[in-house]
Order: structure tokens, then C-alpha cells, then sequence
């Protein structure tokens, strides 16, 4: 089945020490989101890639950024996580940036910061 | 300003009983998708239908009903004869076609609990 696979389902990682989370998709999709959901929270987007252009929203910080280094991958990295940053991090993909389509998610990846 | 208000943070249920989930949308956009998704205790979002702007038509899928409303800019979703496997977090959310991002905002969610 075509799916959006998302690596590890749970991660911890201390204060301060860099950490990467991974989504992979099969749908063959031109755009992958990266959505963060606090507790009991809306997910909000931090930013995505249509193909090869990354395009970050406003307010995402800096700490935040991401890799595509192919169609099928794209990578979270927290740069120097706080514990402010435990969340949720939800991985979506859709065929075009129109808002009409539907996205796709992944089952998500729940960061621990200790 | 864009914005999606689910004013029902939980609701709980006895199997079997109809249930509507609340949802309320702000935007200034005169075209845009409104989106329902389920989120089980699994984590993903799953989803469940997509409504356009232009298009008030009600909408029954099986035991699922949407009502959208432009008057009163909302898209409320009712589950008729509720079942246990319902239970999940309910987002409801907008995507404004001037965004060109294909950026979903979303409401608080809702909570249901459905119980045997």
C-alpha cells in the first residue's frame, strides 16, 4: 500500500542535543509538510518542499529545519531542541500545493526532551 | 485572519447515540477548501471529506453527514448511530486558495469518546 512512513514513532533526546526525524512516502507526491502538534493542540505547519523548493512559514523558528534530499525523503532537524519543543511532528504529503487536495499523513513521531 | 474554532474540546457518548461536531471558520479568502480529519490513538490523520467554498451541498457518507453553512461559516459533522471505533480526535480545518501552499489550518480538535 501506497503509505507515509514516519521514523522513529518515539524519540528522546536531551536538551540542547541535535536530533533528526525522518518521512519517507511512496505516494510519489510533489509536496511533503512538516506539521508540529503539541499537547491537546491544533498541528501547525512549520514548513514544507514542493519538489525542491523549501518554503518556511513565518513564525517557524530558527532551531527548525529540513532536508529533501530526494522525491521520496524529507528530513526534521532540531537544531538544539528545548523542551519547549516536545511535540508531536506529523509528516504529510500531497500530489500539488493547490488547497483543493488532500493531504496525506504519517502516524507522526513523538519527541521527548529531557 | 484566518482561523478555525471547534468550540467542543470533548465529547462523550453511549454507542449507538447521534453526535455533532462543532466547527467554525474565519477567512477572508472567497476560495477555500474545508477539510475534516480523524486522528485515532494510532496518531495519523486520516482523511475524511473535503468541501469547497461554492459548494453548500450536504454531503452523507454511510453514517457520516456534513452540514456546511456559508451564512453562518461553518461545517459542522454528525456521526449517526455512533459506534466504539469512532472514538478519535476530530480536526476540522480550512485551506485558502491564495495561500498557494496548500497550508491547512486547523481547529483544536475534538474529543469523542464513544462508549459501549
Amino acid at each position: 500500500d501506497a503509505m507515509v512512513i514516519q521514523n522513529p514513532r518515539y524519540q528522546v533526546t536531551q536538551f540542547g542535543k541535535p536530533v533528526t526525524l525522518s518521512c519517507s512516502q511512496t505516494l510519489n507526491h510533489n509536496v511533503m509538510y512538516w506539521y508540529q502538534q503539541k499537547s491537546s493542540q491544533a498541528p501547525k505547519l512549520l514548513f514544507h518542499y514542493y519538489d525542491k523548493d523549501f518554503n518556511n512559514e513565518a513564525d517557524t523558528p530558527d532551531n527548525f529545519q529540513s532536508r529533501r534530499p530526494n522525491t521520496s525523503f524529507c528530513f526534521l532537524d532540531i537544531r538544539s531542541p528545548g523542551l519547549g519543543d516536545a511535540a508531536m511532528y506529523l509528516c504529510a504529503t500531497s500530489s500539488s500545493v493547490s488547497s483543493y487536495n488532500e493531504q496525506f499523513f504519517g502516524p507522526g513521531t513523538r519527541l521527548t526532551v529531557l | 485572519a484566518q482561523k478555525v474554532t471547534q468550540a467542543q474540546t470533548e465529547i462523550s457518548v453511549v454507542e449507538k447515540e447521534d453526535v455533532t461536531l462543532d466547527c467554525v471558520y474565519e477567512t477572508r479568502d472567497t476560495t477555500y477548501y474545508l477539510f475534516w480529519y480523524k486522528q485515532p490513538p494510532s496518531g495519523e490523520l486520516v482523511f475524511l471529506i473535503r468541501r469547497n467554498s461554492f459548494d453548500e451541498q450536504n454531503e452523507i457518507s454511510g453514517r457520516y453527514s456534513w452540514n456546511f453553512q456559508k451564512s453562518t461559516s461553518s461545517f459542522n459533522f454528525t456521526i449517526t448511530a455512533s459506534q466504539v471505533v469512532d472514538s478519535a480526535v476530530y480536526f476540522c480545518a480550512l485551506s485558502e486558495a491564495l495561500s498557494n501552499t496548500g497550508k491547512l489550518i486547523f481547529g483544536q480538535g475534538t474529543t469523542l469518546q464513544v462508549k459501549p
